[in-house]
């Protein structure tokens, strides 16, 4: 257990409207991360953070943004949902346990449905 | 693009036999191997990582890579239904991390 959390578990929203997505972790990683789950694609990613207001973007950023204000939050938001952003959220952080070699750990997930 | 494959399976094994998963990866910068372990509708969980050429053994699970052909793979022994899950391999590229989609291994009792 990394301590991450991510809040809602699970959303319905509507298209069109703006969505925000939260991961908190306990453990002061400086990396976070930001992935998406789909069938056939598996998980791929949006944006990471390597500090407090330091983020990166991934894979399939368009349509989100991302803000880390301080080092346990991590916060997600689709500008204007749409129903290709229908998916399982998830978010990770990285640490080094072992040797120097960084891990990646996820949180529970936010299932998140645009209709 | 950094890709990393895997045989989708599904794969089944019977119980006590050796399961053997498979991975590909393109970019030869990559740092560190991983595989996780996903039951349906969980996050995904990791079993094990490696980094250096050869095997690495973890109580039932064994780790190989061999990074001049590219390849990783999870040999997981004495398999149990409970190790019935989707396997994930990714590495690790700079600060990313990159995944396959997975294979689906059951074990039949």
């Amino acid at each position: 257990d990394a301590g991450i959390t991510q809040s809602p578990r699970h959303k319905v929203t509507e298209t069109g409207t703006p969505v925000t997505l939260r991961c908190h972790q306990t453990e002061n990683h400086r990396y976070m991360y930001w992935y998406r789950q789909d069938p056939g694609h598996g998980l791929r990613l949006i944006h990471y953070s390597y500090g407090v207001k330091d983020t990166d973007k991934g894979e399939v950023s368009d349509g989100y943004s991302v803000s880390r204000s301080k080092t346990e939050d991590f916060l997600l938001t689709l500008e204007s949902a749409t129903s290709s952003q229908t998916s399982v959220y998830f978010c990770a952080i990285s640490a080094t346990r072992d040797r120097g070699v960084y891990e990646q750990y996820f949180g529970p997930g936010t299932r998140l449905t645009v209709t | 693009q950094k890709e990393v494959e895997q045989n989708s399976g599904p794969l089944s094994v019977p119980e006590g036999a050796i399961a053997s998963l498979n991975c590909t990866y393109s970019d030869r910068g990559s740092q560190s191997f991983f595989w996780y372990r996903q039951y349906s509708g969980k996050s995904p969980e990791l079993i094990m990582f490696i980094y250096s050429n050869g095997d690495k053994e973890d109580g039932r699970f064994t780790a190989q890579l061999n990074k001049a052909s590219q390849y990783v793979s999870l040999l997981i022994r004495d398999s149990q239904p409970s190790d019935s899950a989707t396997y994930l391999c990714a590495v690790r590229t700079g600060n990313q991390f990159y995944f396959g989609t997975g294979t689906s291994l059951t074990v039949i009792p």
